[in-house]
C-alpha cells in the first residue's frame, strides 16, 4: 500500500466552526507533514510529524492545532477559522530515514476547504 | 537558506514536441531534488528524484531529469509530450530527512493539440 488517504475530500465550514481533517498512511512511515497550498501556488509547509513528535510548527496560527495519535494517522483540528484560510489542505508522509539516503514525500490528495 | 526557482510560469508545447522544465536551486550542499506534478484539484505526484550517483535520473511517465551541479540546475526533460501531460510541474529540494522541502513556484504546462 503506497498510499496517503485524506478525509474528507471537500469541507465547508463557518468561522464559528470546529472541525478536523484527517490523514492516514500504511506504508511505515515515521514523517508525516501537514501542507497548506493556495490556488496557483506551491505548497507551503505548516507542520512536521517525526516518530509521532511536532518537529516543525512553520508559525501556524493557533486555530490550527496538529494532533498525531499514532504512526499512521495525522489529525489536523481546525476552529475559528478566517475565510483566508481556504484552501488546499495537503498531507505528506515518508520515511525519515535518520542517517544516510534521502526520502521522498508521499502526498495524500488534499482537503479542499471552504470557511465561510 | 535553500531556494529554488522555476525561471518559466507558463509553458505551452505542441502535442508530440519535445519538453523541457527548467529547475535551479541554491544550497552550498547537494540537497536531494524532486520533481512533482499536480494535476487540477489533486495531490502532487512523485515524477522523479535524484540524491546522489548517476545525474540523469528516469522517472515515471517518460519522464528524465540531469543534475547539473556547475549550474546549479535540475531540468525536467520529456521527449514527445502527450495531451494528459498538461499540468503544474513543481520542482522542490530537501537537504534533511523529514526536514523542510523548498518548493519553486511551479510551471504550468499547457499542451495544444
Amino acid at each position: 500500500d503506497t498510499e496517503v488517504t485524506q478525509t474528507p475530500k471537500h469541507l465547508v465550514m463557518g468561522m464559528t466552526n470546529k472541525k478536523s481533517l484527517k490523514c492516514e498512511q500504511h506504508m511505515g512511515h515515521r514523517a508525516m507533514y501537514w501542507y497548506k497550498q493556495k490556488a496557483k501556488k506551491p505548497p507551503e509547509l505548516m507542520f512536521v510529524y517525526s516518530y509521532e513528535k511536532l518537529s516543525i510548527n512553520e508559525s501556524v496560527p493557533s486555530r490550527f492545532s496538529p494532533e498525531c495519535p499514532n504512526s499512521s494517522l495525522l489529525n489536523l483540528h481546525l476552529h475559528a477559522l478566517q475565510p483566508e484560510d481556504s484552501a488546499l489542505y495537503l498531507c505528506a508522509s515518508s520515511q525519515a530515514r535518520l542517517a544516510g539516503g534521502g526520502d521522498e514525500q508521499f502526498f495524500g490528495p488534499g482537503t479542499r476547504l471552504t470557511v465561510l | 537558506a535553500q531556494s529554488v526557482t522555476q525561471p518559466d510560469i507558463h509553458i505551452t508545447v505542441s502535442e508530440g514536441a519535445s519538453l523541457e522544465l527548467r529547475c535551479n536551486y541554491s544550497y552550498g550542499a547537494t540537497p536531494y531534488l524532486f520533481w512533482y506534478v499536480q494535476s487540477p484539484g489533486q495531490g502532487l505526484q512523485l515524477l522523479l528524484k535524484y540524491f546522489s550517483g548517476d545525474t540523469l535520473v528516469q522517472g515515471i511517465k517518460g519522464f528524465e531529469a540531469e543534475f547539473k551541479r556547475s549550474q546549479s540546475s535540475f531540468n525536467l526533460r520529456k521527449p514527445s509530450v502527450h495531451w494528459s501531460d498538461a499540468a503544474e510541474y513543481f520542482c522542490a529540494s530537501r537537504n534533511t530527512n523529514a526536514g523542510k522541502s523548498t518548493f519553486g513556484d511551479g510551471t504550468t504546462l499547457t499542451v495544444k493539440p
